[in-house]
């Protein structure tokens, strides 16, 4: 069956600090990824998605990038972290039958 | 306007009683997702439907395609059911999950 890996599941960092949040997936090929970040008190929002290997599509602006170097890996990355980059980010997968997975999340703190 | 819409927001019960959280959505989403979310944060799948009605233990989630309306109910609530249940829609056009801002609920024993 389908599973996904994400970590780390807490991370705190300093601001103008460079971010690397890592996703992978067993159990399927080919998988549509997706990063969401839910910010204190809101729902969850899209902010990357890719469809296949170097495949990447962004949703919103934002001091945020993706990368998808194999097809099972799925990373969210920054640079320079701001304040505002504090929330919890997930990492899902959405097979053809439109069944879902998610990670366990990754809670950043910037500070 | 977002495309997927909760209500309530807030849902606050005792022990026991029979709980409906619902959820409204546009045309173009094809599939619902009915998730919870823990305090720590993990999220859980709990059902997906496109018509129908699926259960699950005490957890019944129904559909109406027509009025683009679902509705997940539990029966015989209990305070581990303290969750944030979340809905989601799947936009088969732009195979993407949209969320709504999911409901707080809280079962106090």
């Amino acid at each position: 069956s389908q599973t996904i890996h994400q970590w780390p599941a807490t991370l705190v960092q300093p601001v103008g600090s460079p971010l690397s949040l890592e996703c992978t997936v067993e159990g399927t090929s080919n998988p549509n990824l997706y990063w969401y970040r839910q910010a204190a008190g809101r729902g969850l929002q899209l902010l990357f998605y890719s469809v296949g290997i170097g495949q990447i599509s962004s949703e919103v602006p934002q001091n945020l990038s993706a990368s998808r170097p194999q097809d099972r890996q799925f990373i969210l990355s920054s640079k320079k972290l701001l304040l505002s980059d504090s929330g919890f980010y997930l990492c899902a997968l959405l097979m053809l039958n439109t069944e879902a997975f998610f990670g366990q999340g990754t809670r950043l703190t910037v500070v | 306007k977002n495309e997927v819409e909760q209500s309530p927001q807030n849902l606050t019960a005792q022990e026991g009683e029979f709980i409906t959280i619902n959820c409204s959505y546009s045309v173009g989403i094809s599939a619902l997702h009915w998730l919870q979310q823990h305090p720590g944060g993990g999220i859980v799948s709990l059902f997906m439907l496109s018509s129908g009605k699926k259960k699950h233990g005490r957890l019944i989630a129904t559909i109406n395609i027509q009025e683009k309306h679902s509705s997940l109910h539990i029966t015989a609530s209990h305070p581990r059911d303290s969750a944030v249940y979340i809905c989601a829609g799947y936009q088969g056009g732009s195979e993407k999950l949209v969320f709504g801002k999911g409901t707080k609920l809280t079962v106090n024993p």
